[in-house]
């Protein structure tokens, strides 16, 4: 079975500007979340998808905002972009919704300038 | 405020010997721990968990201990592998699901040849 894809794998934006990321989870997998990795912090979770749901949200402000389509793959934004931004986004998929152990892609490794 | 510590940012170690690595949580809720590993480059990895349950959990050459009333875990490796050269994350959940998993900051394991 393919494992947890994430595209981009690299991505450097300007502060001010949007990104998206793309997730395509293990298949037959239906849960999705992401996390946001930052030196120091460890994974900080931003939300959790399951059935093109939001089933989560951690305590990130609203310019951080996700989606999941009908085939599990599941997309990540966010608008106007600060320094503080830049981190590695995990995407992590279960087969169900609360599953404790996830299966983690490689990441998007952000960079804002 | 941070529910789960790892305060060790790295440790170094021989081939062949014994590595501790050390977790920390304030949540007497918490009832799941798991350990992740994970490779530069790379998506973090479950490598083993222990249910509160339980004071101990073995899989091969990885140990985990649980100390409920000292709210503290740990991840033993023997014998230590240079390729067990990684980041080790604890993390912790009061439930199912990566809403309630708090993940350390993570510990560098360096093992020398």
């Amino acid at each position: 079975k393919a494992g947890v894809t994430q595209t981009p794998r690299y991505l450097i934006k300007t502060r001010g500007q949007q990104v998206t990321l793309s997730c395509s989870p293990i298949s037959g997998h239906r849960s999705v979340s992401w996390y946001q990795q930052t030196p120091g912090q460890g994974l900080q979770f931003l939300f959790e998808y399951f059935s093109e749901t939001q089933r989560n949200k951690g305590n990130f402000p609203g310019r951080f905002s996700g989606r999941q389509f009908s085939n599990s793959r599941s997309e990540m934004n966010v608008s106007t972009l600060e320094l503080g931004d830049s981190a590695l986004y995990l995407c992590a998929s279960s087969p169900v919704l609360g599953s404790y152990e996830q299966y983690f892609g490689p990441g998007t490794r952000l960079t804002v300038t | 405020d941070q529910q789960v510590k790892q305060n060790s940012p790295s440790l170094s170690v021989q081939e062949g010997r014994i590595s501790i690595l050390n977790c920390d949580y304030t949540n007497s809720m918490f009832d799941y721990f798991l350990w992740y590993k994970k490779y530069p480059a790379e998506g973090p990895t479950f490598l083993i968990s222990i249910s509160s349950i339980k004071d101990k959990n073995e899989d091969g050459r990885f140990t985990v201990f649980l100390n409920k009333s000292a709210k503290h875990l740990s991840l033993h490796i023997v014998p230590s592998q240079p390729g067990d050269s990684a980041v080790y994350f604890c993390a912790a959940s009061a439930g199912t699901g990566g809403f309630k998993t708090i993940f350390g900051a993570g510990t560098r394991l360096f093992v020398k040849a």
